[in-house]
């Protein structure tokens, strides 16, 4: 079974920290992204990549940066959050054509 | 103009009957693919079914058909003889040439004992 692993259900942090969010798969595939979901939006993709060291920006990258430096993980990075990055994260892996598998969430609240 | 739209953003159905949950997609990509996931209170996003934009007949799986009507661009979930485990968010999105999922905003189904 394939399985996306995310550091943290939960997080708490204070405006203007930087923040970390870790993602890991453990099925090779090439593809990973991080979305946020909130009520009433849906998700909305924040960035993605293709490989390693590949990253492309998604639909509201403003505020968010990624790293991939090995194949399965992807970190997103906000450098300053802010209040209005209180959001439910969540990040899916796929293999080239094929359907992503999401983690189980993280649920970040920025005081 | 959305990519997709789900506009119900609550139902409330009986157990055991049907349901059919809305999605139309706006796209000029002769080649995409469309998902339902199911998201419960837990949090984690279910795939249920999956439909290509060539595949010629309706997909199925298990209690889930998807019903696809290319020249009307929708989409539609059914779910049939709904139970009590069914009460979750669903989400309709769509995949174009370039792997990046596009969601709706979801409807929240609630199934009624």
């Amino acid at each position: 079974d394939v399985k996306v692993t995310q550091s943290s259900r939960y997080l708490v942090k204070r405006t203007g920290e930087k923040v970390f969010l870790e993602c890991v798969q453990d099925m090779d595939h090439e593809n990973m992204f991080w979305y946020r979901q909130d009520p009433g939006l849906g998700l909305r993709l924040i960035y993605f990549s293709y490989d390693v060291k590949m990253k492309e920006k998604g639909d509201i990258p403003e505020g968010y940066s990624v790293s991939r430096e090995k194949k399965e993980r992807f970190s997103l990075i906000l450098e300053s959050a802010s209040t209005n990055q209180t959001s439910m994260y969540l990040c899916a892996s796929s293999l080239r054509g094929s359907r992503q598998y999401f983690g189980p969430g993280t649920r970040l609240t920025v005081l | 103009a959305q990519k997709i739209t789900q506009t119900q953003p609550g139902m409330f159905v009986q157990e055991k009957e049907a349901v059919t949950l809305d999605c139309t997609y706006d796209t000029s990509d002769p080649s995409y693919g469309l998902f339902w996931y199911k998201q419960p209170s837990s949090g984690e996003m279910i795939f249920l079914i999956y439909q290509g934009s060539y595949d010629q007949q309706n997909a199925t799986e298990g209690r889930y058909s998807l019903n696809f009507q290319k020249a009307r661009k929708s989409a539609n979930l059914v779910i049939s003889a709904s139970q009590l485990g069914d009460s979750a968010m669903y989400f309709c999105a769509m995949r174009e040439y370039n792997e990046k999922l596009t969601f709706g905003t979801g409807t929240r189904l609630t199934i009624i004992p």
